[in-house]
C-alpha cells in the first residue's frame, strides 16, 4: 500500500531534548515536504526536498533542520525544541512530475497521518 | 499561490449531492485548480485537480467555470465520513514545484 508514515504519532518532551521525527515513503517520490499546523495559522511549510541531498527552506524553517540522505526517508530534526515548536505535523511527499511541459501540473501530494508534539 | 475564496462552513444532508465552491479570479492560463481535504487533525488527502475541463474521479467532480474564475467540488452523494475541511488551492506557477498554500478551507458538515 502507497503511504507516507510518520513516528512518532504522539511525543511529550521538555525544552532542550533534542528530537527527531522521522518520515517514509514508499512510492519512490523525489518530493518530499514538512508541514506543521496550527490553529487559526492553516498548514504552514517547514522544509522541502526536491530529491536526494537537496533541501531548502520552507515558510517557518526556524528551530528545525531536516535531511534527505535517502530517497524514501526526509527526518525532521529539532535540535533544541521550545514550546513554540508545539505543534501537529505533516510529512507530504509527491512525484515530481514530467519535466519541461509548460501545463505540467503539480502532483498530488500524499501526506502522513501526522505527529503531536508537545513541548513543555 | 493565487488567492481563493470559499466559504467558512457548509452543510449537506447525508445521501445528497454537496456543492463546494471556490473563486479564483486571478488564476493564470496554465494553473490548475487543485482539491484537497483534511479529516480533522488527519493528513490532508488529494482528491482532484483540473486546468479547463471539467474532471471526475471515484471521490468527486470538479466543474471549472469556462472564465476559470471560480471552480465547485461536487460530492455527489455525501456521506458522515465527508465531513471535513475542504481546501481550494492555485499553485502559483512561478513557485517551487510541490509548494501548495492551504488557506482556511471550507468546514463542510454532513448531517444525517
Amino acid at each position: 500500500e502507497a503511504q507516507v508514515t510518520q513516528n512518532p504519532r504522539y511525543l511529550i518532551t521538555v525544552t532542550g531534548k533534542k528530537l527527531t521525527v522521522t518520515c517514509s515513503q514508499n512510492m519512490n517520490h523525489e518530493y518530499m515536504s514538512w508541514y506543521r499546523q496550527d490553529p487559526g495559522l492553516g498548514l504552514r511549510q517547514i522544509y522541502y526536498s526536491m530529491n536526494v541531498e537537496v533541501t531548502d527552506k520552507g515558510d517557518v524553517p526556524e528551530g528545525y533542520k531536516v535531511s534527505r540522505k535517502e530517497k524514501r526517508n526526509f527526518p525532521l530534526i529539532l535540535e533544541s525544541p521550545s514550546p513554540n515548536q508545539t505543534s501537529l505535523y505533516f510529512c507530504a511527499s509527491s512525484s515530481t512530475g514530467i519535466r519541461g511541459l509548460k501545463s505540467s501540473p503539480n502532483q498530488p501530494q500524499h501526506f502522513g497521518d501526522g505527529t503531536r508534539l508537545s513541548i513543555l | 499561490d493565487a488567492k481563493t475564496t470559499q466559504p467558512t462552513s457548509m452543510d449537506c444532508a447525508e445521501g445528497r449531492a454537496a456543492n463546494l465552491p471556490c473563486n479564483h479570479s486571478t488564476i493564470s492560463g496554465n494553473e490548475y485548480v487543485y482539491w484537497y481535504r483534511q479529516i480533522h487533525s488527519q493528513g490532508p488527502q488529494y482528491i482532484i485537480h483540473g486546468l479547463k475541463n471539467n474532471e471526475t474521479n471515484e471521490m468527486a467532480s470538479l466543474i471549472i467555470t469556462e472564465d476559470r474564475k471560480s471552480s465547485t467540488l461536487i460530492l455527489p452523494h455525501a456521506t458522515l465520513r465527508d465531513t471535513a475541511v475542504y481546501y481550494c488551492i492555485v499553485p502559483d506557477r512561478g513557485s517551487t514545484l510541490g509548494r501548495l498554500y492551504f488557506g482556511r478551507g471550507t468546514q463542510l458538515t454532513v448531517w444525517p
